[in-house]
């Protein structure tokens, strides 16, 4: 099955400093890389989404880069806020077959000091 | 703006009751699941559902059981609660997978439940 290392566990920055976030993965057949972000109280929602035909996206001060040849994909979020501060979680698909089971890593506890 | 409810925020029951946790989506997802969260070991599938009436384990399934009746509607069950799943749980809900393309999970606020 699939295997997700997510990497820090804490990342503590300054206001306006970039973050990065990293995950590796294990299945080759892995497509969709989605990233999550948790606030506190709240569930995980999704942030961005990369899938494997493509090697990066961006969206106004976050982007995702993706390696298929190493698995490894990162989330990069630039000109951080106060308001970034949160957990926030990596997945790519499980396995292979007809359901997409998302195998999410550890998280990241995002500290953005003001 | 699309919706996944879970009956209680916040729930205390005591060893050995049975306790029912109730997810609901508004989005008509074929997709439903639900998960453990604990400090440091992420998010784990308990229990995943791809259509009313069907379900698979997910990595933990011990201890617990689901039920779908209703596409809307997805429950967590713990037979006989235990201390150790003390625990916030989260529901989601996606689209199926279909011809190779994943889709995004909605999730729910979570339930923390305690078990004294």
């Amino acid at each position: 099955g699939e295997n997700v290392e997510q990497h820090p566990s804490t990342l503590s920055v300054q206001e306006g400093d970039s973050a990065v976030i990293k995950c590796t993965y294990s299945d080759s057949a892995s497509n969709y890389f989605p990233w999550y972000k948790q606030e506190l109280g709240k569930g995980p929602q999704l942030i961005i989404d990369i899938r494997s035909n493509v090697g990066e996206k961006k969206d106004q001060r976050i982007a995702v880069t993706l390696n298929k040849t190493a698995k490894h994909f990162s989330l990069h979020i630039t000109e951080t806020q106060p308001e970034d501060s949160a957990v926030y979680f990596c997945a790519a698909k499980r396995g292979s077959g007809g359901s997409y089971i998302p195998t999410f890593g550890r998280g990241t506890s995002l500290i953005v000091h003001p | 703006d699309v919706k996944v409810t879970q009956s209680s925020r916040y729930l205390v029951k005591r060893t050995g009751e049975k306790v029912f946790l109730e997810c609901v989506q508004d989005m008509d997802h074929e997709n439903m699941f639900w998960y453990r969260q604990d400090p440091g070991l992420g998010l784990r599938l308990i229990y995943f559902s791809y259509d009313v009436k069907m379900k698979e384990k997910g990595d933990i399934p011990e201890g617990y059981s689901v039920s779908r009746e209703k596409k809307e509607r997805f429950s967590l069950i713990l037979e006989s609660a235990s201390t150790n799943q003390t625990s916030m749980y989260l529901c989601a809900s996606s689209l199926p997978f279909r011809q190779g393309i994943a889709y995004e999970q909605y999730f729910g606020p979570g339930t923390r439940l305690t078990v004294t």
